[in-house]
């Protein structure tokens, strides 16, 4: 694709609910990684792919939080029994390697509110 | 771990004029990357410049260049010839020299160009 595609653009859920989020990062782009950027901060890494291989989750701020990227191109952010900490932008990166002279292209982000 | 600090949470400056913005980093890594990142209310995040550490000549990109001093530990943007549509939030970025290696933000500075 020409960029990052992330959807859902926006959510609401309920406190409680599980939800899904989507990223199709750059066709052919090894490198994926998530982040979470709360109102008013800068983004905080959750986590990083290789291909399918995920590589650090150190950042993933509880076991409610679980990302995937099964066939090493789509990524699948989910969130279970959402909280109200948990609203926030979720915005996803790719990058055409791990060699870090890639350029690292982001998403428009998932806007979450859990209300 | 990695400390980006922006001091500035807001600056602004008139059409056409010069306005720099201040970031300053901790880290023990010898080996790193430091960024620039402008985020504009649809969130997504645009590389604006990058800087190698091992570099000792500053960055430029256009109307965009940095101030590295390295040893003080200091990433300062410089926009000249300020245009409306630089108006958006500008994030300092820290990223170690390895492969998969995450970026660390600052809190950003909101930064308005006045017409």
């Amino acid at each position: 694709g020409a960029g990052v595609s992330q959807s859902p653009r926006y959510k609401v859920a309920k406190r409680g609910q599980d939800v899904a989020l989507r990223c199709d990062p750059i066709s052919g782009h090894v490198s994926l990684f998530w982040y979470q950027q709360a109102l008013g901060q800068g983004p905080e890494f959750l986590t990083y792919f290789q291909n399918e291989a995920q590589l650090d989750k150190s950042g993933l701020p509880s076991d409610r939080f679980f990302a995937e990227r099964p066939e090493g191109s789509v990524s699948t952010l989910k969130i279970q029994r959402t909280q109200q900490e948990d609203s926030a932008v979720y915005l996803c990166a790719s990058s055409l390697a791990a060699e870090l002279r890639n350029t690292i292209y982001f998403g428009e982000g998932s806007w979450l509110t859990v209300v | 771990a990695q400390t980006v600090t922006q001091s500035q949470p807001e600056m602004s400056v008139q059409e056409a004029e010069t306005v720099t913005l201040s970031c300053t980093y901790d880290t023990s890594e010898n080996n790193y990357y430091l960024f620039w990142y402008k985020q504009p209310p649809s969130r997504q995040m645009i590389l604006v410049i990058r800087q190698e550490a091992y570099k000792q000549q500053n960055a430029t990109e256009n109307r965009f260049s940095v101030n590295f001093q390295k040893a003080a530990k200091s990433f300062s943007l410089k926009i000249s010839d300020s245009q409306l549509g630089d108006t958006a939030m500008y994030f300092c970025a820290f990223m170690k020299g390895a492969s998969g290696s995450r970026l660390t933000f600052g809190e950003g500075t909101q930064l308005t160009v006045n017409p």
